[in-house]
């Protein structure tokens, strides 16, 4: 079946230490995008990429940083210059824009 | 650059309706819109591009002024199933940023 996955679906770490959330699609969709969720404050864009090798900021790329070697895969790492970490983490892929987004499960991640 | 979305939250009876609105303030390409179940990943509901097109889905609809820079999402004879966060989503040129509503959390009660 076609999808989405991200991974793991709960994750801990402890301040200061990097973590890297995990995204693969097997739709062969060229674009991909992460979302950060708080409560109150719907999505807000990260980083999104429309081609492998190429990606652009969005909005709060600050403390994050992603990678696209491959077409299937756009992983996060969140950094320790991220002072707010603690997050539900999307993930979504689209074929390109003005077409639908399909979404991962998410990523919850806790900070302690 | 995050649309704004009203009301923040609503809460409808069975079989009221409901409007809910996303305003940008850039000129928009195509609005999408989607519906998220709490701790689940959004769910794709339809997209509207330039021109002033409405849609509809069952009961659910929507129409998109480009020139006032708005769409709007019409839940109508609502169920209990309607109950989510629903986001707008916004491409201001084709293959550019896609940016999501700050969302509308609708309840609907028995």
């Amino acid at each position: 079946d076609g999808g989405i996955t991200q991974s793991p679906k709960y994750l801990f770490r402890k301040e200061g230490q990097n973590v890297t959330l995990s995204c693969e699609q097997n739709l062969n969709h060229d674009a991909m995008y992460w979302y950060r969720q708080d409560p109150g404050q719907g999505l807000r864009l990260i980083y999104y990429s429309q081609i492998v090798n190429d990606f652009q900021k969005g909005d709060i790329a600050e403390g994050y940083s992603v990678s696209r070697e491959k077409k299937e895969s756009f992983p996060l790492t969140v950094t320790s210059a991220q002072k707010n970490p603690t997050a539900f983490y999307l993930c979504a892929s689209s074929i390109a824009g003005n077409t639908e987004a399909f979404f991962g499960q998410g990523t919850r991640l806790t900070v302690v | 650059q995050q649309p704004v979305q009203s009301p923040q939250a609503v809460i409808l009876r069975e079989g009221e309706d409901a409007v809910i609105n996303c305003s940008s303030s850039k000129a928009l390409y195509s609005v999408h819109w989607y519906r998220q179940k709490h701790g689940e990943a959004p769910v794709f509901l339809m997209i509207l591009l330039k021109g002033g097109e409405q849609k509809g889905h069952e009961k659910i609809s929507a129409s998109f002024n480009e020139k006032k820079q708005q769409s709007s999402l019409y839940l109508t004879a609502s169920q209990l199933s309607y109950s989510g966060t629903y986001f707008c989503g916004t491409e201001w040129n084709t293959g550019n940023q896609f940016y999501f509503g700050t969302g509308t959390s609708l309840t609907v009660i028995p």
